[in-house]
């Protein structure tokens, strides 16, 4: 079954906007990582935070977490066509040694 | 290092058969995880392999089985294929020295159950 939850399932935006989604999830995590997959693709790892962090900087990627909501954000700043993907987060549960658990994800669509 | 590979890319089959698929991991890697991703269910884990031991199992029926070999090389097979199991598989390799591993993913079988 699917822990994380993303908002917006899709969100379309102009070149050079911003772009935020969020996730959010039921139990106790270790850490939480963001996922971007190309149309029918497999996932490239874009950053992960961990339960202590609450926020995680990468290039134009800002992470959030809050451990006392359950929930995290992906801010992608001024974004280019080239980020049109599908970006999913994934947990791993702090009861350790368990597998990824990635939500549905977000259609993020860039339009030039 | 080269990445993740999958084989086959696509594959057809019909109701009833089995299929096996394949995936090679990064050099140096000893986790292997596999992912069914479909449209209505999103991306669901199935298994994880690391030194040739299953480490993980998701909820999927028995049909669905793996293994992995000394290399870490990995396979998946599901037997008596059903409609429902047209999806993309996806494998992932990662060192499997714990839980901050980074996954990195293979580009997927595109397997159609007609």
């Amino acid at each position: 079954s699917q822990q994380g939850e993303e908002d917006p399932q899709a969100l379309s935006i102009q070149e050079g906007e911003n772009a935020t989604m969020n996730c959010s999830y039921k139990t106790s995590i270790n850490n939480l990582q963001w996922y971007r997959q190309n149309s029918g693709r497999g996932l490239v790892h874009l950053i992960l935070i961990r339960s202590n962090e609450r926020e995680k900087h990468s290039g134009r990627l800002r992470v959030t977490l809050d451990t006392s909501k359950k929930s995290s954000s992906l801010l992608i700043t001024a974004s280019r066509a080239a980020d049109t993907a599908s970006y999913f987060c994934a947990t791993v549960s702090s009861s350790g040694n368990t597998p990824l658990v990635f939500g549905k994800g977000t259609r993020l669509s860039v339009i030039a | 290092k080269a990445g993740v590979t999958q084989t086959p890319r696509y594959l057809i089959k019909t109701r009833g058969q089995q299929v096996t698929l394949s995936c090679s991991p990064i050099s140096g890697h000893r986790s292997v995880s596999w992912y069914q991703q479909t449209p209505g269910q999103g991306l669901q884990f199935l298994f994880e392999y690391f030194s040739e031991t299953q480490r993980n199992k998701g909820n999927f029926p028995g049909r669905f089985s793996g293994r992995q070999f000394s290399n870490s090389r990995s396979e998946m097979n599901v037997s008596t294929l059903e409609l429902g199991d047209s999806a993309l598989y996806l494998c992932a390799s990662s060192p499997g020295s714990g839980d901050t591993d980074t996954q990195y993913f293979g580009p997927g079988t595109r397997l159609t159950v007609l």
